[in-house]
């Protein structure tokens, strides 16, 4: 069964500071997807990242990088030099490929980063 | 505009009342979810469809229907509510791609709180 676990609950971090927020899954799989997604205070989800299990490659998007490894079944989440914008729940998510293709969360790691 | 729309986005009700969620989208995806979310966990998949005639029942279904109008509109209802479904719930569109998982766009969320 798919499982996601994000063993961080809570991270709290001064402006400026790098911040690596962990996520495990659990799969049966051979082909599947991770996902993470970010709730601001706000409340509403916004999606930031898709990566198939085929693409070790790491990504990097402004401030933000995924490393992906297979051998560890993590997908981690960096953030470098965190701002206050950055304080959110971070969602980490697995879909496989087969069947419904259920999207499967983990529980969330709330991010606090403070001025 | 928002490309997934949820209304209302908040709502207090008191038990036994019957409620209905509304969700509405401009992406043209052909598949919809209904999620809850309550603190500290992860989002739990109430329905899902695939397209018009195809509703399914997700992990939490007792206690909910759903209805799917048209291709962009899906509601969610609370026949009779009782408070354990206080929850933040999240109206999701995806579209149905082959070859690999979609990528679920989220509304902004409805805060239900049933007294």
């Amino acid at each position: 069964a798919q499982k996601v676990t994000q063993a961080q609950t809570e991270i709290s971090v001064v402006e400026k500071e790098d911040v690596t927020l962990d996520c495990v899954y659990e799969t049966r799989d051979t082909t599947y997807y991770l996902f993470w997604y970010k709730q601001p205070p706000s409340g509403e989800l916004v999606f930031l990242i898709r990566r198939n299990s085929f693409d070790e490659q790491n990504e990097i998007s402004g401030r933000y990088s995924w490393n992906f490894q297979k051998s560890t079944s993590s997908f981690n989440f960096t953030i470098t030099a965190s701002q206050v914008v950055d304080s959110a729940v971070y969602f980490c998510a697995l879909s496989e490929h087969t069947g419904f293709q259920k999207l499967v969360f983990g529980t969330g790691t709330r991010l606090l980063v403070s001025p | 505009d928002a490309d997934v729309t949820q209304t209302p986005r908040n709502r207090i009700t008191k038990t036994g009342k019957r409620i209905m969620l509304e969700c509405s989208q401009t992406k043209g995806h052909d598949r919809m979810y209904w999620y809850r979310q309550d603190p500290g966990l992860g989002l739990q998949l109430i329905y899902y469809s695939f397209d018009v005639k195809d509703i399914n029942k997700g992990e939490i279904s007792d206690g909910y229907s759903v209805s799917r109008q048209a291709q962009a509109k899906f509601s969610l209802s609370l026949e009779s509510a009782i408070p354990n479904q206080t929850a933040l719930y999240f109206c999701a569109t995806s579209e149905n791609r082959q070859g690999g998982a979609d990528t679920q766009y989220f509304g902004p969320g409805t805060r239900l709180t049933v007294l």
